[in-house]
Formats: structure tokens, sequence, C-alpha cells
């Protein structure tokens, strides 16, 4: 199983909108809906952002989204801010009833 | 509060075994899937295992297929990585991770800390 296809880095400005794209195949994120997001600032444990495509746990901000089209799903975050700058995780499950990451994305704040 | 804590992380030599542990916390252990992540250093997360609730069925990366074995004793809240046969590209930071119910389902929603893993000779 291959690691799902991000972008190494996106930057932007505060206040700004970013997103970050994560790329799969029809056996894992164009399989399903079941697809996560997380965010690992530097020297962390990860953080569940996203999950099931677009859903956002309890106490994530409103500024991150998700969304998926076909074999691609995608995360936005709106109103850039300087704590937001981390590394960000796709994830999905897939067709054979494992989990594959993405790649991951340096998300930094100018 | 809702804790994964491991343990067991050490520098071992290639071809050695380890296993390491996950106590848990704070929820019911038993009522929850579990997964062990790993990322190398200065690497991307990478998944490695997952055990459903009651043990019944275990899933592995092709990467530690046939090395690895994943348990978890639900009296003790405490979940497990045995590891054999242990490879210079097992060097990692273990991380333990729940699997999420009605609340995130097909998600990884807590993690713990991570536990070192170097194999070297």
């Amino acid at each position: 199983q291959s690691a799902l296809t991000q972008p190494p880095s996106v930057s932007g400005s505060p206040g700004q909108s970013v997103t970050i794209s994560c790329t799969g195949t029809s056996s894992d994120v164009g399989n399903n809906n079941r697809v996560s997001w997380y965010q690992q600032p530097p020297g962390t444990a990860p953080k569940l952002m996203i999950y099931e495509v677009s859903n956002r746990p309890s106490g994530v901000p409103d500024r991150f989204s998700g969304s998926k089209s076909g074999n691609t799903a995608s995360l936005t975050i709106s109103g850039l801010q300087a704590e937001d700058e981390a590394d960000y995780y796709c994830s999905s499950y897939t067709s054979s009833s494992i989990y594959v990451f993405g790649t991951g994305t340096k998300v930094t704040v100018l | 509060q809702v804790q994964l804590v491991e343990s067991g992380g050490d520098v071992v030599q290639p071809g050695r075994s380890l296993r390491l542990s996950c106590v848990a916390s704070g929820f019911t252990f038993g009522n929850h899937a579990m997964h062990w992540v790993r990322q190398a250093p200065g690497k991307g997360l990478e998944w490695v295992t997952f055990i459903r609730y009651d043990g019944s069925n275990k899933y592995y990366a092709d990467s530690v297929k046939g090395r690895f074995t994943i348990s978890r004793d639900n009296s003790k809240n405490t979940l497990y990585l045995q590891m054999n046969s242990l490879r210079a590209e097992d060097t990692a930071v273990y991380y333990c991770a729940r699997h999420g119910q009605k609340s995130s389902p097909y998600a990884m929603d807590v993690w713990g800390q991570g536990t070192a893993v170097t194999v070297s000779s």
C-alpha cells in the first residue's frame, strides 16, 4: 500500500486560506468516506482535526474544513493563524481493511 | 482525563526483539479498537497495525507482517506490540492511538506521547 500523496509544503500569511490536497486511489480515498486529517506541531503527538472527510471533533476550530472529490481529499484552513503552523497528515481506510497515511505537508505561516 | 501512555522503547541490535506497551486510562479501554503508528526520524507517519476491541481481528502493514504482533489485555487496560526480527528501518517513535467510535469513526482520536525504538548495532 503506497502512501497518499500530499504537497511537501504550503504557506500563507495570517488571515489567508490554505488548502492541502491528499491524492490516493480508488482503493483508498476514492473507495469510501473514511478520510481523516491530523495536525502535528514539532515534537508533539498528532492530533485529530477532521474525520469522515469533513467532520470536526469537538474543540477543533471551524476554520478547519475538509472535502473530497474522487480520489483526492482536501483540508482547508481559513483565517490562518500562527498557531496553525505544523505538519498535517491525511489518512484513509482502504479496501484491504488497513489504513494508510499521506506523505505529510508542512504549513508555514509567513 | 483520557490518556494513553506508551513504554518499552529502547536501543536494540538488528535481529533482536522488543515489546512495547500502551496503558490506557480515563475511558473504557475494552470498548475501543486500537492502532500502533510509527514515525521514523524526520519522516512522516506510518500506520503499523490495528486490533479490534475484543482482539478478534488484527491487521498489519506489509512492512511488519510476520514480524510484529499486536495484542491486548482488556483486564489490564493495556495494548502491546511484540516486535521480532527488528531491522534498522524499524527505528522510529511508536505511538499507540485509540480508534474512534460514534464521535469520530474510522479515525484515531486519542494519541499517546510515543516511545522511541532504535535498531542499531
